[in-house]
């Protein structure tokens, strides 16, 4: 069975300043994985994703992420940060199963500070 | 192109009522998931539909819930009774590729719902 675990609930930060939001997952096969940012009563967006190719991977926002299959991480980070980044970040995990089915962590809020 | 469209926003029911859920997916997706996303965690599937067959309900509490997608377009979820531990946000999404693996999932803003 896939899980993910993200490492942190919240993460305070100032504006400018750099950012990871760490990510770890759980599968016994290949994964597809994905990163989904929630605004304050919105639905969640899509940032990146992983399916093959590159370990780096560069999404919308600024954002990048890096796939590390020996550390089963999908850690996300972006160089400088603005107060319009807070919002809270969920990792998912896809199987690659025909049904295209995600898990995802419990999410890190991130609160961007002035 | 319109997004994802769900209501009501917000509801507020007494335990042991009912209540019901419309999503209307962005025009074309054939692929549209329900999920149940609890305060403090993340999204948890709970039915998928292609088009208007049900593809996964594994998770579908079915002594109480019920989702039909009798046209393949538009979609319901039903709550019947509620109980407090369903308060949550209920988010709608939809996707169209013809291989789903890897493809993005378009979510509506969810229906966030209190059981007192």
């Amino acid at each position: 069975a896939q899980s993910v675990t993200q490492l942190d609930s919240q993460v305070p930060v100032f504006e400018e300043a750099p950012v990871e939001l760490r990510c770890n997952y759980s599968s016994s096969v290949s994964v597809y994985l994905f990163w989904y940012v929630q605004y304050p009563n919105q639905g969640l967006q899509l940032l990146l994703k992983y399916l093959s190719g590159s370990t780096l991977v560069k999404g919308i926002n600024g954002f990048e992420a890096e796939f590390n299959k020996s550390q089963t991480s999908f850690h996300l980070r972006k160089p400088s940060v603005h107060i319009s980044d807070t919002a809270e970040y969920f990792c998912a995990v896809s199987d690659g199963g025909s049904q295209g089915n995600l898990i995802f962590g419990k999410g890190t809020k991130l609160s961007v500070k002035p | 192109e319109a997004g994802v469209a769900q209501s009501p926003r917000y509801k507020i029911i007494e335990k042991r009522q009912s209540v019901a859920f419309w999503c209307n997916p962005i025009s074309g997706h054939a692929t549209l998931y329900w999920y149940q996303q609890i305060l403090g965690q993340g999204p948890k599937l709970l039915i998928q539909f292609q088009n208007n067959g049900v593809v996964d309900d594994s998770q579908l509490p079915k002594d109480r819930f019920s989702a039909e997608r009798l046209k393949g377009v538009d979609s319901t979820l039903k709550i019947q009774p509620a109980k407090l531990e369903d308060s949550a946000v209920y988010l709608c999404a939809s996707s169209s590729p013809a291989r789903l693996a890897g493809s993005e999932q378009y979510f509506g803003p969810g229906t966030r719902l209190t059981v007192t």
